[in-house]
């Protein structure tokens, strides 16, 4: 089946230091990838997304490329601030049109970001 | 925007009894929405994907009878946990996909149900 694994948490860093957060997955097909953020008290927005290998996503300083040959879709961002404190998920979605897994997301565990000033 | 409401955000329970839980599309029509469970730092684990219309598909291992699901309308989709335990204490999240999208889900912020 799906999976997505991400690097355990929490991370703590200073304001403007470089971010990354790991996450592999295991797909049948060829999936599409997301990062999901959760703010204090709100539901999860999409930070960024890839739709097919090689390419990259980037939203809010964000970014992250979709590797097929390592299957990973890490998340950086070079330069963090406070307001980036937050749980992050990375997912992905996989099946064709139709198919039992059409539009389902499977998500990492999440990682807890907090930056400090 | 695509907001997504969920009512309420937070209740309390007995034993026994059965809670309902509505996810709304505020500003869009959604064709497909998602019920999820999220226990402390885990991961969103999807129960069950509901159609508009249609009956619900549940995940292997989530008991149909004990979280009913309802998606009467292209704006409401509703849980009830039936006769709750304090092990169906969880946080419930429901995610919506706007017609004509693929991926995309917009979720809900979430409901916090605690059985005593």
């Amino acid at each position: 089946g799906n999976s997505v694994t991400q690097m355990e948490g929490p991370v703590t860093l200073s304001e403007e230091a470089f971010l990354t957060i790991n996450c592999t997955y295991t797909a049948t097909g060829y999936p599409s990838l997301f990062w999901y953020v959760q703010y204090p008290g709100e539901g999860l927005q999409l930070l960024l997304k890839a739709t097919k290998a090689d390419d990259k996503g980037s939203n809010k300083g964000f970014e992250a490329t979709y590797r097929k040959e390592t299957t990973s879709f890490h998340l950086e961002k070079g330069s963090v601030q406070v307001s980036d404190s937050a749980v992050y998920f990375c997912a992905l979605s996989a099946g064709g049109a139709g198919g039992t897994s059409y539009g389902k997301l499977t998500f990492g565990q999440g990682t807890i970001l907090t930056v400090h000033p | 925007g695509a907001v997504v409401s969920q009512h309420p955000s937070r209740v309390i329970c007995k034993s026994g009894t059965s809670v309902k839980i509505e996810c709304r599309s505020l500003d869009f029509q959604a064709t497909t929405m998602f019920w999820y469970r999220q226990f402390p730092k885990q991961s969103l684990m999807l129960m069950a994907t509901s159609n508009e219309g249609s009956k619900a598909t549940y995940e292997q291992g989530v008991e149909k009878d004990k979280f009913l699901i309802n998606h009467a309308s292209l704006t409401l989709s509703t849980l009830t946990v039936t006769s709750a335990h304090p092990e169906d204490s969880s946080f419930y999240i429901c995610s919506a996909r706007r017609r004509g999208e693929v991926y995309e889900q917009y979720f809900g912020p979430g409901t916090r149900l605690t059985v005593t």
